[in-house]
């Protein structure tokens, strides 16, 4: 298997500008994580997806930030508009279903600056 | 809530010294436990778990014990190796739930 994808690897914008990042899965992972990376605030999760559904997205900053999980295969986080201080390292996670034996796989990251 | 609490860095080491990196939690009932690594540029990956008291995750010649009377999970290494030198997270999943909740990171570095 391929592992997580995730798209783009760098994304190098000006502030007020829409950003799109692209997560696939594992195939068959039924729960899906997009996390922030920061120096100053460390790994901070977003939101999760199980089966598509959005299950807690009470990490996301605020409306400026959206997801969605159209298929089992795809997701996007969508920030608009963008804003300095949301340069940060993006990464998706996938895994099978809940379950406390369950390893979550990260994808390499998407690294964002906002200009 | 659920949390975790680890040692922060950055550690230098030399290699094949002892390396310790200490991470202790805070939860309700009985938590999943992990160490992730992330290598530079790369993302997270899994290095060992434990999910019961007692049980001891090892990977790679790293070890962790989940020890429930100190709620601890320390990590721990005999011998490092110039290629350990990474970003290492604990992280808890509580009982019945999907998500997980890091530490800060810790940032080693071994020198030759």
């Amino acid at each position: 298997d391929a592992g997580v994808i995730q798209s783009p690897r760098h994304e190098v914008t000006e502030m007020g500008q829409e950003v799109t990042l692209r997560c696939k899965p594992i195939s068959g992972h039924n729960s899906l994580f997009w996390y922030r990376q920061t120096m100053m605030r460390g790994l901070e999760l977003l939101i999760y997806f199980n089966n598509n559904v959005p299950i807690d997205d009470s990490g996301m900053p605020e409306d400026r930030f959206s997801a969605k999980m159209p298929n089992a295969s795809f997701s996007t986080l969508k920030i608009q508009p963008s804003e300095p201080r949301d340069s940060a390292v993006y990464f998706c996670a996938s895994s099978p279903i809940a379950g406390r034996y369950n390893e979550q796989f990260f994808g390499p990251g998407t690294r964002l600056t906002v200009l | 809530g659920d949390s975790v609490t680890q040692m922060e860095g950055p550690v230098t080491l030399s290699e094949e010294a002892f390396l310790t990196i200490n991470c202790t939690y805070t939860a309700t009932g009985y938590p999943s436990l992990f160490w992730y690594v992330q290598y530079p540029g790369e993302g997270l990956q899994l290095l060992l778990k434990a999910t019961k008291a007692d049980d001891k995750g090892s990977n790679k010649g790293f070890e962790a014990t989940y020890r429930k009377e100190t709620t601890s999970f320390h990590l721990e290494k005999g011998s490092v190796q110039v290629s350990d030198s990474a970003v290492y997270f604990c992280a808890l999943r509580g009982p019945g739930a999907n998500n997980l909740f890091f530490g800060t990171g810790t940032r080693l570095t071994v020198i030759p």
